[in-house]
């Protein structure tokens, strides 16, 4: 059964520090991976989708790297800001599956004036 | 136009009460998934649609119906709910298969008295 894990729970930092978020996944056999947003009380904003045959994304200040064989994703951000809080969800697709996402529980990240 | 919407944002219902949860897309998806999200928990998946079949329902239980009338539009039909069934439900659409982003509706905020 495939499990997806997040590391860690948690993260304040300061403005303007660059910082990774971990997502680790235990069956390697996945189509995609995928990297969303949530705001409290509000629905997923994708972010990044990274394919199985695929290394990384980028999209503006976010980097997202994928490693399918030792089953980890990072999403790297740069030069933080106040408006980047919010929970980041990592999330696979797995193979043979309907489309369905696996979740991991998420960051919660706080980047401080 | 990458746009999920689910109507309404917010509903409160009795546990005799019978009520729906709607959701539209217009980008042409053939798969469209109902997710649950308690708080503070990752969202876990309910049902999927793949061209308006029903192709997953994750042992929910019959209280919840889903509906999908055509290509665009996805149902959830609420009966005698328990207040344990409180929660923000998610609507995604995506490519058939699942293999592109897989994109969110705002959720609407259930809350069952």
């Amino acid at each position: 059964k495939q499990e997806v894990t997040q590391i860690p729970a948690a993260l304040s930092v300061p403005e303007g520090e660059n910082l990774v978020l971990n997502c680790s996944f235990t069956d390697s056999a996945i189509y995609n991976l995928q990297w969303f947003r949530q705001d409290p009380g509000k629905g997923l904003t994708s972010l990044l989708l990274i394919q199985s045959s695929q290394r990384e994304q980028t999209s503006g200040r976010l980097n997202a790297s994928l490693d399918k064989s030792s089953g980890r994703s990072t999403l790297y951000i740069a030069a933080s800001q106040p408006g980047d809080s919010a929970t980041y969800l990592c999330a696979v697709r797995p193979g043979g599956s309907q489309g369905n996402l696996i979740f991991g529980k998420g960051t919660k990240l706080s980047v401080k004036p | 136009d990458t746009e999920v919407t689910q109507t309404p944002k917010h509903l409160v219902m009795g546990m005799t009460n019978k009520k729906s949860l709607k959701c539209e897309q217009h980008m042409g998806h053939r798969a469209m998934y109902w997710y649950k999200q308690k708080a503070k928990k990752p969202p876990e998946l309910m049902f999927v649609y793949s061209y308006e079949k029903l192709s997953i329902n994750e042992s929910v239980p019959s209280r919840f119906s889903p509906e999908c009338p055509n290509s665009s539009l996805l149902n959830l039909h609420l009966h005698a709910l328990q207040p344990e069934d409180s929660a923000l439900y998610l609507c995604a659409s995506s490519q058939e298969g699942g293999l592109g982003t897989q994109y969110f509706g705002p959720g609407t905020r259930l809350l069952v008295l």
